[in-house]
């Protein structure tokens, strides 16, 4: 899997858009980002994963540069409950037995009233 | 609610001891894995398994071990605890075939406490 790094902390004002970089570029073409957040010692949770175009779901926005070396989470409409540890991966789908992630240490998301 | 069970969720214990945490995937899961979340180290890949098939291993001590039954629930084994293995175990399953999604389903963890 390719290295990522990610702000080991950010805030974000409530109502607003937040906006998390992740940088990636040593990716290799056939990995994905994957995006997934871990409220306070609850199991990580998938968020939302891409490969070169931008995706969007209920959740979020996924924003991957052209050259795919770095790539922006957006949560347009942050909350409370959005206070957590995003964790940014870049991962290979490939073989019969799934996906082993590595989860490096993340960004710290802190949702401000 | 992912669809992963995990017993128990809280666990107290003391140095020298063996436990056994249990893993129940999500329904029609072949893959599960492991990973162990302490204070200082993060989130750390530990093993999955394929269908009753070890298939790969991450940083798992040699005094933990694990299996995976053919009804597809596993169980991790902890032996020799040491205070250092204090944490958040966590287990997660996936469909486990070629595809592109490539989303993990985690339960909410057992917490083990070793004194």
């Amino acid at each position: 899997d390719a290295k990522t790094t990610q702000p080991p902390s950010m805030d974000c004002a409530e109502g607003r858009a937040a906006n998390l970089p992740c940088n990636h570029s040593t990716i290799s073409g056939n990995e994905y980002v994957y995006w997934y957040r871990q409220i306070h010692s609850q199991g990580p949770q998938y968020i939302i994963h891409g490969l070169k175009n931008n995706e969007t779901n209920e959740m979020a926005s996924l924003i991957i540069t052209e050259d795919r070396k770095s790539s922006t989470l957006i949560l347009p409409h942050a909350t409370l409950r959005d206070t957590a540890v995003y964790y940014c991966i870049a991962h290979t789908t490939w073989g019969l037995a799934g996906n082993q992630f590595y989860f490096g240490t993340g960004t710290s998301l802190t949702v401000i009233p | 609610d992912s669809g992963v069970t995990q017993t128990p969720k809280h666990l107290i214990t003391a140095t020298g001891q063996r436990v056994t945490l249990r893993c129940s995937p999500r329904s029609g899961d072949l893959s599960v894995y492991w990973y162990q979340q302490s204070l200082d180290q993060g989130l750390q890949f530990l093993i999955q398994y394929y269908n009753g098939e070890e298939r790969a291993k991450g940083n798992i001590l040699e005094r933990f071990s694990a299996q995976q039954f053919p009804d597809l629930h596993s169980e991790l084994n902890l032996s020799s605890l040491e205070l250092g293995d204090s944490a958040l175990y966590f287990c997660a399953s996936s469909l486990g075939i070629v595809r592109r999604t490539g989303e993990l389903f985690f339960g909410e963890g057992s917490r083990l406490t070793v004194l």
